[in-house]
């Protein structure tokens, strides 16, 4: 069985650095067409992608935020973590992390159940 | 990047209905096109991927057609849980993975 959990702070203070925790079980994120992404979707908004690091240890960047993020991996924890810096109001938003598959495409399959993020002073 | 664009960006219907929802991506992406579900409050879904490809455990009344740049997905008869708001997302130009701004579906 493939799950996800979000985990990290609830709330964060304009430029201060975000730092998130995708923990997984029920796949090995060394198995080849596998990978993890984090995604993003303000309140009442649409999704967007930010990042995914696949299972050659490959990191993908959404172009318009790769000055801020930083994706890594722990492959013995089982664990995906995002860092974004300068965080602002507008970052304020569910982050979700998803299993990916590359399958004629990449695929979000697995999602995991999203963490609120709130920016304020 | 590639832009997707979803509409209608709602529409109301009766259980029964068929619904028809399109995505129209601005460059060609070949069939490398999923669709998502998402409930209020919850994680979005995969249903379809690879535009027509129907994800493992998701109701036969869910399909997809297209390719190119215009996509459709169809739910045969619209189920009470179906109302929900969906999802179209271009896996073709990657690093640059995107998605359309979401069709709600709404009881009628």
């Amino acid at each position: 069985q493939v799950t996800l959990r979000e985990s990290g702070p609830a709330l964060v203070k304009p430029t201060q650095t975000l730092t998130l925790t995708c923990t997984f079980s029920g796949f090995s994120l060394s198995t080849s067409g596998l990978c993890v992404s984090w995604i993003r979707q303000p309140p009442g908004k649409a999704l967007e992608w930010l990042a995914l690091i696949d299972w050659d240890d490959g990191k993908y960047y959404n172009t318009s935020l790769e000055t801020r993020l930083t994706i890594s991996k722990d492959t013995s924890k089982n664990q995906v973590v995002l860092t974004m810096t300068n965080m602002d109001p507008v970052d304020t938003a569910t982050y979700y992390c998803a299993r990916t598959q590359v399958a004629e495409g990449y695929y979000f399959d697995y999602w995991g159940q999203g963490t609120l993020v709130a920016v304020s002073s | 990047d590639i832009q997707m664009t979803q509409s209608p960006s709602s529409v109301s219907a009766s259980v029964g209905d068929r619904v028809t929802i399109t995505c129209r991506a601005s460059q060609g992406i070949s069939s490398w096109l999923a669709w998502y579900q998402q409930k209020p409050g919850k994680a979005p879904k995969l249903l379809i991927y690879a535009a027509s490809s129907l994800q493992s455990g998701v109701p036969s009344r869910f399909s997809g057609s297209g390719s190119g740049t215009d996509f459709t997905l169809t739910i045969s008869s619209l189920q009470p849980e179906d109302f929900a708001t969906y999802y179209c997302q271009q896996a073709n130009s990657f690093p640059a993975l995107t998605f359309g701004g979401g069709t709600k579906v709404e009881i009628k």
